[in-house]
Formats: C-alpha cells, structure tokens, sequence
C-alpha cells in the first residue's frame, strides 16, 4: 500500500465549477499535511496546509482533513483555466525529516 | 530576494558518467533537501541535509549516490555510473530551520532535468 494515494486524474471540470481533489494517506503518525500545485515542468508551490480536523479555508481554496478516516481533500471553488496543473498531495510524520508525497492529479479546467 | 536556485536546469549524460546537480539554499536557509520525481509519479525524498551535515539519507540509493552540504557552496547531488534509471527531475527544497509542523513552508527550486543516454 502507498503511503499517500491520490486519483491521477486526469479530472476535467468546466470553467466556474467546484474542483474536488482527493488523498488518503497510511500513516497514522502523520501529523501534517499539504497541498502543492505543480505546473508542468516546473517546480511545486505550496497552496494549502492543514493540521486539524476539519475545514480551513483560503479563497477559493478549501482544504479538508479527517483523521479517522485518514484522508485529506481539496477544494478549488469558481475553477479557472490557470488552475490547470497536478495538484500534489503531501504528509509529514511528527518528528520526521521528510515530507511524503503522492504521485498528484492532474486537473484541467476547461473554459 | 532570490529563491532556491538549481542549475543546470537540463543536465544529459552517457551510461557511466557522473552527474553533479547542484542547489543553492534560499539566502537564510540552511537546511536542504534532495527529491527525485519520475514521470506521473510523486516526488520521493532522498536526503535532508544541513550545513556540513547529513541529518537523514534515508530515501537515497545505498550505492552510486551521495550528497553535501558544505559550509561554503551550493549543495551537491552527485550521482556516480549513471545508468538510465537515473533518468529523472531532481528537485532541492530549503527551509530556515529544521521543519516542524509549525514550520510549514519548503521552497522549491526549478529542479534538474537528467537523462542518460
């Protein structure tokens, strides 16, 4: 089983719609989490992080967290084509060194 | 204020060759790590490193692999007798300090394109 696990997508969403990104994550010890937009070719960007249950919100962005059941979500509400990309997700155990990642879900949004 | 800097962007080298892929921390940071990113896959650690230290190698091929961080300089990737697995993009990240959970944000530089012919 992979430590993080996400949907490869490709999802596709019209321009203005709700976009819904998945993880699910194996490690009970994980601690913190992340959200990082990649455009092709070029480096990850941090968007969102999350450490407690529940919602937290940034714009049009919404990240979601539920412990129990060992999965995260992201939420990209009035999608515009730019939010085009593969949205990675990311974990971090407590007291650990690196940051686990999973293999991302590319999204486009078509206009 | 320049942000992690990686070069050389697209690095190509023959089976057996060695690769030097070099990282220069965010001014500020000391702390460095090494990902590698094969292609529809996610990013995989390989090291964390402070300055003059090795902290964890725990995600780095036993073999063929090494890395540094000296007091003066870039960070170093070098990749021994490539071979064309070795084909990936290599990215380095800096943070201040030691990431905590309060810690949050790793900077990531633009990576390194390998390919072995």
């Amino acid at each position: 089983q992979k430590e993080v696990e996400q949907n490869s997508g490709p999802l596709s969403v019209p321009e203005g719609a709700i976009a819904s990104l998945n993880c699910t994550y194996s490690d009970r010890g994980s601690q913190s989490f992340f959200w990082y937009r990649q455009y092709s070719g070029k480096s990850p960007e941090l968007i969102m992080f999350i450490y407690s249950n529940g919602d937290k919100e940034d714009g049009r962005f919404t990240a979601q967290l539920n412990k129990a059941s060992q999965y995260v979500s992201l939420l990209i509400r009035d999608s515009q084509p730019s939010d085009s990309a593969t949205y990675l997700c990311a974990v971090k155990n407590v007291g650990g060194n690196d940051m686990r990642f999973g293999a991302g879900t590319r999204l486009t949004v078509k206009p | 204020n320049a942000g992690v800097m990686q070069n050389p962007r697209h690095l190509v080298r023959r089976r057996g060759q060695e690769a030097r892929l070099r990282c220069s921390p965010m001014k500020g940071h000391s702390h460095v790590y090494w990902y590698r990113q094969l292609p529809e896959e996610g990013l995989k650690f390989m090291v964390y490193l402070q300055k003059e230290n090795i902290i964890d190698e725990s995600g780095m091929p036993k073999e063929r692999f090494s890395a540094e961080f000296p007091k003066e300089g870039p960070s170093i990737l070098r990749i021994q007798q490539v071979v064309r697995g070795d084909s990936a993009a290599y990215f380095c990240a800096s943070s201040p300090t030691r990431y905590t959970p309060t810690n949050e944000k790793l900077f990531f530089g633009s990576g390194t394109q390998l390919s072995v012919l």
